[in-house]
């Protein structure tokens, strides 16, 4: 069975710092582009970052651009976002997403954010 | 950056009715070069993680029920649920994948009347 699993969420304070973490199974990892994409509660989906599949190619959002950091360990089938600086708007459920030849095809359940003091 | 943008926001329908959600892009995601839209729908439950319905504007994913079918060109796309089941009921996303980054509409939430 395809999953992603994301954990590393929780309560962290303004300026603070925090790494997540997505196991995936049930596909080749190495092979395909990985995303983060994140939901504010009550809001919709806003699209944060990518990887390409060997990690050689990463993007961001203007949102987080200089404050995240995506990385992967295709040996360990793991995908990571380092978030610093956070802020209350960084607030938000994260989600893991793999794409496929072209869509966002299998998405993780979320892990939870919450920068608050 | 292109804006997606859905209609309604919220929507009830009585169970065994069509439920019908639109959604409009700024501008055109028809790619010239392959003739396709690069527009996909999405369905989120509370807890779960979304879920891929629709990609290419029309085109199933695998194991998703017949009753789920999507339309449109261009700029202005319709996710139809044919039969409204209990379990349909979510918040639904389009999405567009061909301009960086990805965007999606607001949602629209489904419920049954």
């Amino acid at each position: 069975e395809v999953q992603l699993v994301e954990s590393g969420g929780g309560l962290v304070q303004p300026g603070g710092s925090l790494r997540l973490s997505c196991a995936a199974s049930g596909f080749t990892f190495s092979s395909y582009w990985m995303h983060w994409v994140r939901q504010v509660p009550g809001k919709g989906l806003v699209w944060v970052s990518r990887i390409s599949s060997d990690g050689s190619s990463t993007n961001y959002a203007d949102s987080v651009k200089g404050r995240f950091t995506i990385s992967r360990d295709n040996a360990k089938n793991t995908l990571y976002l380092q978030m610093s600086s956070l802020r209350a708007e960084d607030t938000a459920v994260y989600y893991c997403v793999k794409k496929g030849s072209e869509v966002l095809d299998i998405w993780g359940q979320g892990t939870m954010v919450t920068v608050s003091s | 950056d292109i804006v997606m943008t859905q209609s309604p926001d919220s929507l009830a329908v009585s169970l065994g009715e069509r439920a019908t959600i639109n959604c409009k892009s700024s501008q055109s995601v028809l790619h010239s070069s392959n003739n396709k839209n690069y527009l996909a729908w999405y369905q989120h439950k509370p807890g779960q993680a979304p879920k891929l319905l629709i990609y290419w504007a029309s085109t199933r994913e695998s194991g998703v029920p017949d009753r789920f079918g999507g339309s449109g060109s261009g700029t202005d796309f319709t996710l139809t649920i044919s039969s409204l089941q209990a379990e349909d009921v979510a918040v639904y996303y389009c999405q567009q994948y061909y301009g960086f980054p990805c965007s999606f509409g607001q949602g629209t939430k489904l419920e049954i009347k």
